[in-house]
């Protein structure tokens, strides 16, 4: 079974700049995760997704911070403008739809460095 | 809000010692508490999972039970091996705040000499 795809895994920007990651979950997966991971810390909730509705995104910072999730399956999440503290490691989540299983399936991450 | 709280890292271990990483939380509700790890260029994955007060998680020779007086869920393992050598998170999904939502700790990483 294919795990979740992250793309790209690297990225160096410099602030002001804008960068765009993608995400294509397990399929069947209904409930999509996007988390930054900060350096040192552990992962923040940035948005969830179930289908193509937004479920939370409290902590998602509107002002320079989007996400999409075009027909329910891929994501999209873009910084504009790009800040220095947004460097960190952007982590793509699914998960089944159901109840409470805590289970997340995660990709590998998209390392964002901002100059 | 909720909160999990990891004991510092690095911690460095010889082969076959034996490990013990606390993790604490605060919750609204009931909890379900989990124990992720990260291997190095890896993504996170489940190591193992506790929904109720008094129940234990296990998953490859790791244990943690969810203790609910001291609102504890600490990740041991008897005897560690060099291929135990990775990033481990503590989380919880707190029902009140709506499903499979995690909250993780800062992490400790392990490290396995042999």
């Amino acid at each position: 079974e294919a795990g979740v795809a992250q793309s790209p895994r690297y990225k160096i920007i410099e602030k002001r700049q804008s960068v765009a990651f993608w995400c294509n979950p397990i399929s069947g997966h209904a409930t999509l995760y996007w988390y930054q991971q900060i350096l040192g810390q552990g992962p923040k909730l940035l948005i969830q997704f179930q289908n193509n509705g937004v479920v939370d995104d409290s902590q998602l910072p509107k002002d320079r911070f989007s996400a999409e999730r075009l027909k329910g399956v891929d994501s999209t999440l873009k910084i504009q403008p790009a800040k220095l503290e947004d460097s960190a490691v952007y982590l793509c989540a699914s998960s089944f739809p159901g109840p409470n299983t805590g289970e997340l399936f995660f990709g590998e991450g998209s390392r964002l460095t901002v100059l | 809000g909720d909160s999990v709280t990891q004991m510092e890292g690095p911690v460095t271990l010889s082969e076959e010692a034996f490990l013990t990483i606390n993790c604490t939380y605060t919750a609204t509700g009931y909890p379900s508490l989990f124990w992720y790890v990260q291997y190095p260029g890896e993504g996170l994955q489940l190591l193992l999972k506790a929904t109720k007060a008094d129940d234990k998680g296990s998953n490859k020779g790791f244990e943690a039970t969810y203790r609910k007086e001291t609102t504890s869920f600490h990740l041991e393992k008897g005897s560690v091996q060099v291929s135990d050598s990775a990033v481990y998170f503590c989380a919880l999904s707190d029902p009140f705040e709506g499903a499979q939502k995690l909250v993780f700790g800062q992490g400790t990483r392990l490290t396995i000499n042999p």
